[in-house]
């Protein structure tokens, strides 16, 4: 079975604050995906990145950086210096990696993200 | 780029009617997958297909069900509706390899209301 875990519910920050976001996971699966997705008050689900199991490299994207770490089972989300636009509800999320048939994502219960100016 | 189409994106429905959602994939996607996401929650897997045949289920009730098209749109039915089905329903497509990665793309979600 797989789980992850994101403990932090709520988070409020000033803008330009760095902020973490954590995510732990559990799964008996070798090789798996690994995911954020951030989902605005409008609602839909937008794709940030995904990582595979192999590759532990870390990667920033702008303001953002995604910490994986194998030995702890943890796929930490940080955003630098944020802005307002950045408050939204962010998701980790989980797969099995499937040679076939595409995989279910197994989602977090999210952190929601308030970014007051 | 053209994204998922999903519709209606919005519906109202009272206790024990039925409703139909329909999807759109991304043109030339193979798969498809149902997500439901209730109020403050995340979103749940309902059921994928892969070339036009399930592919994998999840928590999908059994008042539910869904086909994938030979246009590889798809549908999902949902039947007896109760109060509890008032969700966020999101389908997402992706493309299987050697031509894509696998990685799913979301549409913008239909909200069901049961009344």
């Amino acid at each position: 079975a797989q789980k992850v875990t994101q403990a932090q519910t709520e988070i409020s920050v000033v803008e330009k604050e760095d902020v973490t976001l954590d995510c732990v996971y559990e799964t008996r699966d070798t090789t798996y995906y690994l995911f954020w997705y951030k989902q605005p008050p409008s609602g839909e689900l937008v794709f940030l990145i995904r990582r595979n199991s192999f590759d532990e490299q870390n990667e920033i994207s702008g303001r953002y950086s995604w910490n994986f770490q194998k030995s702890t089972s943890s796929f930490n989300f940080t955003i630098t210096a944020s802005q307002v636009v950045d408050s939204a509800v962010y998701f980790c999320a989980l797969s099995a990696i499937k040679t076939n048939s595409g995989y279910a994502l197994n989602f977090g219960k999210g952190t929601s993200l308030l970014v007051t100016p | 780029a053209a994204g998922v189409i999903q519709s209606p994106r919005h519906l109202i429905k009272e206790k024990r009617e039925t409703a139909t959602l329909k999807c759109y994939p991304i043109p030339r996607h193979d798969t498809v997958y149902w997500y439901q996401q209730g109020p403050g929650q995340d979103p749940q897997f309902l059921i994928s297909f892969y070339e036009k045949m399930q592919s994998d289920k999840g928590s999908i009730p059994d008042r539910f069900s869904a086909q994938q098209f030979s246009d590889y749109h798809s549908e999902l039915n949902m039947s007896s509706l109760e109060l509890g089905d008032s969700a966020l329903y999101f389908c997402a497509s992706s493309l299987a390899p050697p031509t894509g990665n696998w990685a799913q793309y979301f549409g913008p979600g239909t909200r069901l209301l049961v009344l």
